[in-house]
């Protein structure tokens, strides 16, 4: 059984930083690209990151991009969001999502699905 | 990048039939599948529907997807209405960058 289980979600400063780890289990972890997709409160679901199973190719929505960075350790099968210089605005339950396919879109690559999530984690920015 | 439209809410019987739509604002509905997410209150959200019409294994056959290329739409069609169906619903497609629809609320009453 696939198992996504996130967590380093909490409050923090704006301004601050936060990791959010997704430990995976039940699937060949190299083999699969993942994402991270966020949900701010009573709002809808917004992609926010993406690598490829290798690790080698990352993609970031505009709304993080400079400020979030995404990484793996296969060691661990274990998938990162690192944050930074964190916004009111990113406010959101956290998701990480399992993606079986991805396309090509320029020099990265974009998930075309997701096929299994995680429960989530809550990150909430305020002074 | 393009847009999904989908209603804010939709209700419907126990044991009836509803269908949910989102339109595609520009570009062909049929250029890139469509997915479908369920996300009960207070839950992360499932996948019922990917690439269009295919059911990941679990999921019940009184979920379909479908796609109409006259109306730029795709289309979630769940029959037999349970209360447990009672959920909001995402479509999400994908272009330049990944694309999700507002969500459908879906009330089962």
């Amino acid at each position: 059984e696939v198992q996504l289980l996130e967590s380093g979600g909490g409050l923090v400063q704006p301004g601050g930083s936060l990791r959010l780890s997704c430990a995976a289990s039940g699937f060949s972890f190299t083999n699969y690209a993942m994402s991270w997709v966020r949900q701010a409160p009573g709002k809808g679901l917004e992609w926010v990151s993406h690598i490829s199973a290798g690790g080698d190719v990352t993609n970031y929505a505009n709304s993080v991009k400079g400020r979030f960075s995404i990484s793996r350790d296969s060691s661990k099968n274990t998938v990162y969001l690192q944050m930074k210089s964190l916004k009111a605005e990113d406010t959101a339950v956290y998701y990480c999502a399992k993606v079986p396919k991805s396309i090509a879109v320029g020099d990265s690559l974009s998930p075309e699905y997701f096929q299994n999530w995680g429960q989530g984690t809550l990150v909430t920015v305020s002074s | 990048n393009f847009k999904l439209t989908q209603p804010r809410s939709v209700s419907e019987s126990p044991g009836k039939t509803v269908t949910i739509s989102c339109t595609r604002s520009t570009g062909s509905i049929a250029s890139n599948f469509v997915q479908w997410y369920q996300q009960r209150p207070g839950s992360a959200p499932t996948t019922v529907i990917y690439d269009d019409d295919q059911r990941p294994f679990g999921v019940p056959d009184r979920f379909s997807g479908s796609i109409d290329s006259s109306s730029n739409s795709a289309s979630l069609t769940i029959s037999g209405l349970k209360t447990d169906d009672e959920a909001d619903y995402y479509c999400q497609s994908y272009g330049a960058n990944v694309v999700f629809g507002g969500g459908t609320k879906l009330t089962v009453l």
